[in-house]
């Protein structure tokens, strides 16, 4: 099976950059994937890391360590409107028809 | 842009009746998927739907729910008899092989 483990909760200053982790466990590993989801919202797709290394996208960025099972989130020159829930998830590599989530992290950003 | 709708977006509903949710996904997905998320809670896998049939399910997927494809554009979740603890947000999501996109998802409330 597969579980993941993340902070429940973050806080950080606006401007400022915070790092969100995550370690998983699974059978089979297929890439790690980032969600945000706003109060009452869907989740979206951030980013998605199949190999080691960073992957940057503007204000955001994600990292991978398989040899660690473990990844990030990294989040600079934060925003108001970054407050929200950030799920970590991952897809089977033996069977890609399940995505689990992680029981995310809610960033709570402080002006 | 492609995107996934749900319809409704809200459902009351009495214990113990039917209820159908409903989703069209994005017409080239091959891989559909309804989660779970009650209220403060992580996003729960319920089921996965390839080829035209389930591909796997929780152990939340019991006997109560089903899922059709009846069309080839909607995929449906039905719950036979509702419960009081089946209140809940449903998303519906279909996938390419990295990123999962989410519908806005129809929120369940149980009476």
């Amino acid at each position: 099976g597969q579980s993941l483990e993340q902070p429940s909760e973050v806080t950080a200053v606006e401007g400022a950059i915070v790092q969100i982790n995550c370690t998983y466990q699974t059978s089979g590993f297929y890439g790690l994937s980032w969600y945000q989801q706003h109060d009452g919202g869907a989740p979206t797709f951030l980013s998605y890391n199949a190999l080691d290394g960073l992957e940057e996208t503007g204000r955001f960025s994600s990292f991978l360590s398989r040899s660690d099972s473990y990844g990030y989130l990294l989040l600079q020159e934060l925003q108001m409107k970054d407050s929200a829930s950030y799920f970590c998830a991952v897809r089977d590599k033996d069977r890609d028809d399940k995505i689990i989530f992680g029981k995310g992290t809610r960033l709570h950003i402080l002006p | 842009e492609p995107e996934v709708t749900q319809t409704p977006s809200h459902q009351v509903t009495q214990m113990g009746q039917e209820v159908i949710l409903r989703c069209v996904p994005i017409s080239n997905h091959l891989y559909f998927y309804w989660y779970r998320q009650i209220l403060g809670q992580k996003v729960e896998f319920l089921v996965s739907f390839y080829n035209n049939e389930i591909s796997e399910k929780s152990e939340i997927f019991d006997d109560q729910f089903s899922v059709e494809r009846p069309d080839g554009s909607n995929f449906t979740l039905k719950i036979r008899s509702t419960k009081l603890e089946d209140s809940a947000m449903y998303f519906c999501a279909s996938s390419e092989p990295a990123e999962a996109f989410f519908g806005q998802g129809t929120r369940l409330t149980v009476v």
